[in-house]
């Protein structure tokens, strides 16, 4: 139980196009989202909080302009990196909660969308 | 605020050996989360454990092993006898309840590389 998919794992696009990254709970309801970035060798970094039907939550620093989220249902959420830059070239990783489990505080991870941007 | 830290940044042992992964973790909240997550070469974070901050109890689970204690607010992981499967970044992690709504705080993480 518990598996999160991340669609697609990696993609290259060019610099100015967007992308957008699905982030799916397979066999558990999700009310809370969340989209990490982690750089190479370092720690994963939260950018933003998505909660199902309302405006996601965005750390200091991340552009809601640029890295735009929708949860549109209790099993969807979509990270979409608008016009992309070379520096947005990452590993973007999502997470969700499980909101009728047993460890309803637990985070379980999809397996990452590696995204470079030429 | 909570904060994580895992001073080893690199482990290398051989297998076979035991090998302990540190973890120190600051917070003002009585009721918060450690967790400890795997991430292999392939980048996806697996699950290892949660423990919760009215629970001290140590924890074993196969090769692994887990010892919190309040006292010096540290949640240590060890591995017995590693293999080299094991060997992939382990971070760990602490969710406040009261102040920060859940939200995970990552620790740098420890490469560990287990030679055969």
């Amino acid at each position: 139980g518990a598996v999160v998919s991340q669609h697609p794992s990696w993609v290259i696009c060019k610099s100015g196009t967007s992308v957008k990254i699905e982030c799916r709970s397979l066999d558990f309801q999700a009310t809370t989202m969340f989209w990490y970035r982690q750089f190479p060798k370092q720690s994963l970094m939260l950018m933003a909080t998505s909660n199902e039907g309302s405006k996601a939550t965005y750390e200091q620093g991340v552009e809601k302009d640029k890295f735009l989220i929708n949860h549109a249902s209790l099993t969807l959420s979509t990270l979409t990196v608008t016009s992309a830059h070379p520096e947005d070239s990452s590993f973007y990783i999502c997470s969700a909660r499980d909101a009728l489990g047993h460890h309803t505080d637990t985070q379980y991870f999809g397996p990452g969308t590696r995204l470079t941007v030429l | 605020a909570q904060k994580v830290t895992q001073a080893q940044t690199e482990i290398s042992v051989v297998e076979k050996e035991d090998v302990t992964l540190d973890c120190v973790y600051e917070t003002r909240d009585t009721t918060y989360y450690l967790f400890w997550y795997k991430q292999p070469p392939s980048g996806e974070l697996v699950f290892l454990i949660r423990r919760n901050s009215f629970d001290e109890q140590n924890e074993i689970s196969g090769r692994y092993s887990w010892n919190f204690q309040k006292s010096t607010s540290s949640f240590n992981f060890t591995i017995t006898a590693s293999q080299v499967v094991d060997s992939a970044v382990y971070f760990c992690a602490l969710s406040e309840e009261e102040t920060s709504g859940s939200r995970l705080t990552f620790g740098e993480g420890t490469q560990l590389t287990v030679n055969p």
